[in-house]
């Protein structure tokens, strides 16, 4: 089984705001965790990427994954209105998903007001 | 930098019309990966490729095959185009060793 649960949102949340994105997953081999960042009309970024259990951080960003839960989180401090975008959470089994692809949740659409 | 490019941003097809979808990367990769996006349903892998020549189904191969000629071009191709393969398409990269896939900026296919 390859489902990862994303709520898709909106979410929208003022300027400066705390805001936490999650994802569910049933695939107990999932061990590469990945958040991209989708703007309009783009290709996906990758924005943090962790392996295993534990937490990462990167500037105002931060990934956390349990995989005793089954559950990945992102959580962007102090948001700015450059931060509107579409989240993607992204996992696999294998480094980079390069034996079988990347499994993606559907995305929330994020909304920071200005 | 990193650049993958996608042959078109927008098309438009007829149902039962061949369609060729090209993807090339100037970052001597390994492993190239069409997915395709749809609302509500996020990001599904098609095919990939890990090598020229090579090519592996993804989740929904079906309607669908890949040519990998050279090491740089992936292309997808649409046997006979149908409605239901009206989609955003989005082709990724990695290389060995690397935790990112590099995506192009998508080939937004409508299907009349």
């Amino acid at each position: 089984q390859k489902e990862v649960e994303q709520d898709p949102g909106p979410l929208s949340v003022p300027e400066g705001a705390i805001v936490s994105l999650n994802c569910t997953y049933s695939n107990s081999a999932f061990q590469y965790f990945m958040w991209y960042r989708q703007y309009s009309r783009k290709g996906p970024e990758l924005l943090m990427y962790t392996y295993s259990s534990g937490n990462k951080e990167d500037g105002r960003f931060t990934a956390q994954v349990d995989k005793s839960s089954k559950y990945i989180s992102l959580f962007i401090r102090d948001s700015q209105p450059s931060d509107s975008a579409t989240y993607l959470c992204a996992m696999s089994q294998y480094s980079g998903g390069g034996a079988d692809g990347l499994t993606f949740g559907k995305g929330t659409h994020l909304i920071i007001q200005p | 930098d990193v650049k993958v490019t996608q042959s078109s941003r927008y098309l438009v097809k007829r149902t039962g019309e061949k369609v060729f979808l090209e993807c090339v990367q100037d970052m001597d990769h390994e492993n190239m990966f069409w997915y395709r996006q749809d609302p509500g349903l996020g990001l599904r892998l098609i095919y990939f490729s890990y090598d020229v020549k090579m090519k592996e189904k993804g989740d929904i191969p079906e309607g669908y095959s890949v040519s990998r000629e050279k090491k740089e071009r992936f292309s997808l191709i649409l046997e006979s185009a149908s409605t239901n393969q009206t989609s955003m398409y989005l082709c990724a990269t990695l290389t060995q060793g690397e935790e990112t896939q590099y995506f192009g900026p998508g080939t937004r296919l409508l299907v009349l």
